[in-house]
């Protein structure tokens, strides 16, 4: 069955610090997709990225990168120089080429607070 | 852009009355989402539907129905509202594009159930 653990529920750091959110998921199917999402306080949870199994570079886009390390079956999101604008919710979620209609499965989120 | 309006922001009812959730959508999208969103579990998916009047059960169906008689429009049914269903409820619509179209959501729903 497919899991999706975020085990950090809330991080707090200042501003301009760099911080990652961690993300460890579970599949049997050999072709996957990842995703993370931001759910800010307006409550619409935005998209963010997309990672297909088979792709296991880094992305990067501007403050923000992505870490897929298939070994440790784990998907990271580190936000470089941190500012106020990005406290939110990250949700990360992950669906199967076997599902139909594509079905996501998240993990339970991470509240990240940024301090000035 | 596409945009996913759900039709209230906040709703109180009382427990044992029909609820109706909407949701519409404006990009012709094939694919529709329930999902209701509960501190420390998550998103956890209710009911999704892939084409008119198509609809599949996700991982928590018991106690909702959903109606989708046109593309644009899903609406999930509480048939009796329990207690229990006080939660946040996000709509979401996507291409059928295999399965990594993005989701695009609506700004969510939070019954209150009293």
């Amino acid at each position: 069955a497919q899991k999706v653990t975020q085990a950090q529920t809330e991080i707090s750091v200042v501003e301009k610090e760099d911080v990652t959110l961690d993300c460890v998921y579970e599949t049997r199917d050999t072709t996957y997709y990842l995703f993370w999402y931001k759910q800010p306080p307006s409550g619409e949870l935005v998209f963010l990225i997309r990672r297909n199994s088979f792709d296991e570079q880094n992305e990067i886009s501007g403050r923000y990168s992505w870490n897929f390390q298939k070994s440790t079956s784990s998907f990271n999101f580190t936000i470089t120089a941190s500012q106020v604008v990005d406290s939110a919710v990250y949700f990360c979620a992950l669906s199967e080429a076997n599902q139909g209609a594509q079905k996501l499965v998240f993990g339970q989120g991470t509240r990240l607070t940024i301090n000035p | 852009d596409v945009k996913v309006t759900q039709s209230s922001r906040y709703l109180v009812k009382r427990t044992g009355e029909k609820v109706f959730l909407e949701c519409v959508q404006d990009m012709d999208h094939e694919n529709m989402f329930w999902y209701r969103q509960d501190p420390g579990l998550g998103l956890r998916l209710i009911y999704f539907s892939y084409d008119v009047k198509m609809k599949e059960k996700g991982d928590i169906p018991e106690g909702y129905s959903v109606s989708r008689e046109k593309k644009e429009r899903f609406s999930l049914i509480l048939e009796s509202a329990s207690t229990n269903q006080t939660s946040m409820y996000l709509c979401a619509s996507s291409l059928r594009q295999g399965n990594n179209s993005p989701l695009h959501f609506g700004n969510g729903t939070r019954l209150t159930v009293t």
